[in-house]
């Protein structure tokens, strides 16, 4: 079975540029949550998305948006880059929205903004 | 809202010797507790988890965790590390079923970067 996969895996963009990073989850996951991850921060959740609806939403400003299809894949874009962008963003899945279940990790979207 | 403290950022261990990497965390509800590791250039990976029940939870791979409900803790640890152990490890805490808190997210602490030393 196929794991969480994210695209691109690297990526570099410029102040005030926009990004799209996509995620794949496993096959019959139908919960998607993405995580920014920095040194010294941990990981920060930014949302997840079940049957293409936003469920949770974490303290990110607006320049931070995502969506999920019918597939269950998602994508999250960043718009107007700023230096502090420059993370790991992962996504992870799950089979649905219960807090008892795994999340799956993809190995993330190293993005460095300049 | 739940939160958790990773008070070591950093742990150097030798090989052969024990590990406890620290883990506690703060709510006033009942919690699921996590513990994920990620290896280099890769994603997390769940160690183990306590949901209910025996309050020592163990690994696979020789991890254990004790839920401490008084002391709020869920510390992790391993009788005997060895070089593949090295990893960064994450503590993690989301409100129980039941808790009225129902879908909340999964709070993850800043980690703990655990290094061997042969």
């Amino acid at each position: 079975k196929a794991g969480v996969t994210q695209t691109p895996r690297y990526l570099i963009k410029t102040r005030g540029q926009q990004v799209t990073l996509s995620c794949s989850p496993i096959s019959g996951h139908r919960s998607v949550s993405w995580y920014q991850q920095t040194p010294g921060q941990g990981l920060q959740f930014l949302f997840e998305y079940f049957s293409e609806t936003q469920r949770n939403k974490g303290n990110f400003p607006g320049r931070f948006s995502g969506r999920q299809f019918s597939n269950s894949r998602s994508e999250m874009n960043v718009s107007t880059l700023e230096l502090g962008d420059s993370a790991l963003y992962l996504c992870a899945s799950s089979l649905d929205l219960t807090p008892t279940g795994e999340l799956f990790f993809g190995e993330g979207s190293r993005l460095t903004v300049l | 809202a739940q939160s958790v403290t990773q008070l070591d950022s950093q742990v150097p261990v030798f090989e052969e010797a024990p590990v406890e990497l620290r883990c506690n965390y703060s709510s006033s509800v009942s919690v699921y507790l996590f513990w994920y590791v990620q290896y280099p250039n890769q994603g997390l990976q769940l160690l183990l988890k306590y949901l209910s029940g025996s309050t020592l939870v163990e690994s696979i791979n020789g991890f254990e965790a004790e839920f401490n409900k008084s002391q709020t803790s869920f510390h992790l640890r391993k009788p005997s590390v060895h070089i593949s152990d090295t990893a960064e490890y994450f503590c993690a805490v989301t409100y129980s079923i039941g808790s009225n808190f129902g879908n909340e997210k999964l709070t993850f602490g800043t980690g703990t970067r655990l290094t061997i030393i042969p």
